[in-house]
């Protein structure tokens, strides 16, 4: 059953702490994203990654950092640098080739304690 | 930045109307796609148009994109409560970069 998981649904942060997203794939797509949506909404690129060890700045990467150590996992982090981090953040991936579509995970909701 | 911009914000009809919403964008494309959301869920892709197509149809889906005015819409006909939900557009860049840049959606509502 091919798709993307992320893990946890739901996340609570205490003020200063870092948290971690997950986001896994069995798709083998080249390219992974995150996205941060707040309520009511659209989607805004937070980094994004085409290949295995590299990655790059989206609109609203401060106070964020990924790493793409495997093709299948990107995972997020959530730094206390970040000051507003309460939104849905959602995980994509995509081939990484012309004219293809992104594929969507079922999203985490982080709330701030 | 958002590239897109849907319009309606929102929009709510009967079920059996049609349903209509607009997106605009700011720069060249390769292609333009349309996403749906259901409510905290995450995105489900509907489809995908090149900018070198001017209409396309899935089912009761029919997208329009014209270059020129850098806008595209989406039409549903015959709509039916379950596809009360948001709809996005996205577009792909011409450059090398795979990435998706949406817009702001549309929260559509079908009443039973």
């Amino acid at each position: 059953d091919g798709g993307i998981t992320q893990s946890p649904k739901y996340l609570f942060r205490k003020e200063g702490q870092n948290v971690t997203l997950s986001c896994e794939q069995n798709l083998n797509h080249d390219a992974m994203y995150w996205y941060r949506q707040d309520p009511g909404q659209g989607l805004r690129l937070i980094y994004y990654s085409q290949i295995v060890n590299d990655f790059q700045k989206g609109d609203i990467a401060e106070g964020y950092s990924v790493s793409r150590e495997k093709k299948e996992s990107f995972p997020l982090t959530v730094t206390s640098a970040q000051k507003n981090p309460t939104a849905f953040y959602l995980c994509a991936s995509s081939p990484g080739i012309s004219g293809s579509h992104a594929y969507f995970g079922p999203g985490t909701r982080l709330l701030v304690l | 930045s958002q590239q897109g911009e849907e319009d309606p914000q929102a929009l709510s009809i009967q079920e059996g109307e049609n349903a209509t919403m607009n997106c605009s964008y700011k720069t060249s494309i390769n292609n333009l796609q349309w996403y749906r959301q259901n409510s905290g869920r995450g995105l489900v892709h509907l489809i995908l148009i090149r900018s070198n197509e001017r209409e396309k149809h899935s089912g009761r889906l029919r997208v329009t994109l014209d270059t020129s005015k850098k806008s595209s819409s989406l039409l549903i006909t015959a709509s039916r409560a379950a596809d009360t939900a948001s709809y996005f557009c996205a577009t792909g860049a011409t450059s090398g970069t795979y990435k998706y840049i949406f817009g702001t959606g549309t929260r559509l509502k079908v009443l039973a």
